[in-house]
């Protein structure tokens, strides 16, 4: 079966533009969670979503949006973007809204801001 | 909030040495907690997921330990191998925002050969 997948690996953007990046969960997962890696740090709660509405929110400012599809899919939006959004964006999957459930992660999307 | 540390920040060990890495959190209501590995530049592979109700899980090499009430994690790593070199990442769900897993910032280890 496959993992998590996100769509692009890498990609680079000029300040100011937007991004959307792509997640395909674990085929019967129904919750996604986006999450923010700057180098050297853990990763830093975005976004969940659960049977397409958003359960939860982390301390991210506005210009970062999200939404799940009906096939359980999700995409990260960032607008207006700026230097310090440069950073590997982690999508994970579990089955359920939390608690005992246990989050895969896909490989990332490193997204560079120039 | 739920704050976590994991001291050291690196570690540099020869092949077969056994290990200890250490994660603690600030907040010991959490719903479980989970080990993960990083390669450079890559996402993260779950290694061992600990419920609260349990005290440690383990995993071929890898034993995983967890104690609530002083707030601590560790992950224990036998025989250790260049291959096992990576950072290691631990994460709480803390009961008052189980939505969102809590990250320290890693260990990162080197097996010398």
């Amino acid at each position: 079966d496959a993992g998590v997948t996100q769509s692009p690996t890498h990609l680079i953007k000029t300040r100011g533009q937007q991004v959307t990046l792509r997640c395909s969960p674990i085929s019967g997962h129904k919750s996604v969670s986006w999450y923010q890696q700057v180098l050297g740090q853990g990763p830093q709660f975005i976004f969940q979503y659960y049977e397409k509405e958003e359960r939860g929110r982390g301390n991210f400012p506005d210009r970062f949006s999200a939404r799940q599809f009906p096939n359980y899919s999700s995409e990260l939006n960032v607008n207006a973007l700026l230097l310090g959004d440069s950073a590997l964006y982690l999508c994970a999957s579990s089955g359920g809204l939390g608690w005992g459930t246990e989050a895969f992660f896909g490989q990332g999307t490193r997204l560079t801001v120039v | 909030k739920q704050e976590v540390t994991q001291i050291p920040a690196a570690l540099s060990v020869p092949e077969g040495e056994n290990l200890v890495l250490n994660c603690s959190f600030t907040d010991s209501a959490i719903y479980n907690l989970q080990w993960f590995r990083q390669d450079p530049g890559k996402g993260l592979t779950s290694l061992l997921l600990i419920q609260s109700s349990q005290r440690e899980q383990t995993s071929g090499r890898l034993n995983a330990s967890l104690d609530k009430s002083s707030g601590r994690s560790t992950l224990y790593i036998a025989a250790s191998q260049p291959g096992d070199s990576a950072t290691y990442l631990c994460a709480g769900r803390p009961s008052g925002s189980a939505r969102q897993l809590t990250f320290g910032s890693g260990t990162q280890l080197t097996v010398l050969p």
